[in-house]
């Protein structure tokens, strides 16, 4: 059974940048399915922040695509979310995803000074 | 970009009775692709349905759903009790964002 765990601080102070990282396990980084980050904000609904593919290949939501870096780390099975330059607007809990069955439990990442 | 929007914001049912859903998008769905996710307060989406109408594995076959275009569909034929919850449609695209859900209905007892 594959399974998703995200990581990474819970507070960012505004105009920082926030990491995240996804841990898979009981499954393979390289299937042939795309991984994404989405993101909720407290009482909203979900947005898709972006993708990655095993091989690298990425796609990002337009709106944030100038903030936003994905990555993909296959020997420690793993992918990551960078997104700079925060502000208040970018809390959220953000979920990692492999599409679209399967998805971590979420971290709730606040921007705050 | 593709702008879904779900009706009714908040539907009040009771169980046992038969949900029905609404997902409109802006534009046509040209990719076919439309799925439906479910969310629990505290809990991560669980995808129901995906491609429109292929329910996902262990989703119950009191979950169906349809559509095409830009007009789609969740039924929920007889409501038990864990079903009241947040639901989300999620359309794949050509054009970007790739993905893009709409903003949830609340499915709550009555």
């Amino acid at each position: 059974q594959v399974q998703l765990q995200e990581s990474g601080p819970g507070l960012v102070k505004p105009s920082g940048t926030l990491s995240l990282t996804c841990a898979v396990s009981g499954g393979s980084i390289s299937s042939s399915d795309w991984w994404s980050w989405v993101r909720q904000p407290p009482g909203k609904g979900l947005e898709w922040i972006g993708e990655i593919y095993h091989s690298g290949d990425t796609n990002y939501n337009p709106s944030l695509k100038s903030r936003v870096t994905i990555s993909v780390d296959k020997s420690k099975k793993q992918f990551s979310l960078k997104l700079n330059s925060v502000t208040a607007a970018d809390t959220a809990v953000y979920y990692c995803a492999r599409h679209w069955a399967y998805w971590g439990q979420g971290t709730l990442v606040t921007v705050s000074s | 970009e593709i702008v879904l929007t779900q009706s009714p914001g908040t539907l009040s049912l009771s169980p046992g009775e038969r949900a029905t859903l609404s997902c409109r998008a802006s534009q046509s769905v040209t990719s076919g692709y439309l799925a439906w996710f479910q969310q629990k307060p505290g809990q991560a989406p669980r995808l129901l349905i995906s491609g429109t109408s292929s329910r996902a594995t262990g989703i119950p076959d009191r979950f169906s759903s349809s559509g095409s275009g830009t007009d789609f569909t969740l039924t929920i034929s007889r409501l038990e009790p864990e079903d009241f919850a947040v639901y989300y449609c999620q359309q794949y695209g050509s054009s970007p964002p790739k993905y893009t859900f709409g903003q949830g209905t609340k499915l709550e007892i009555k």
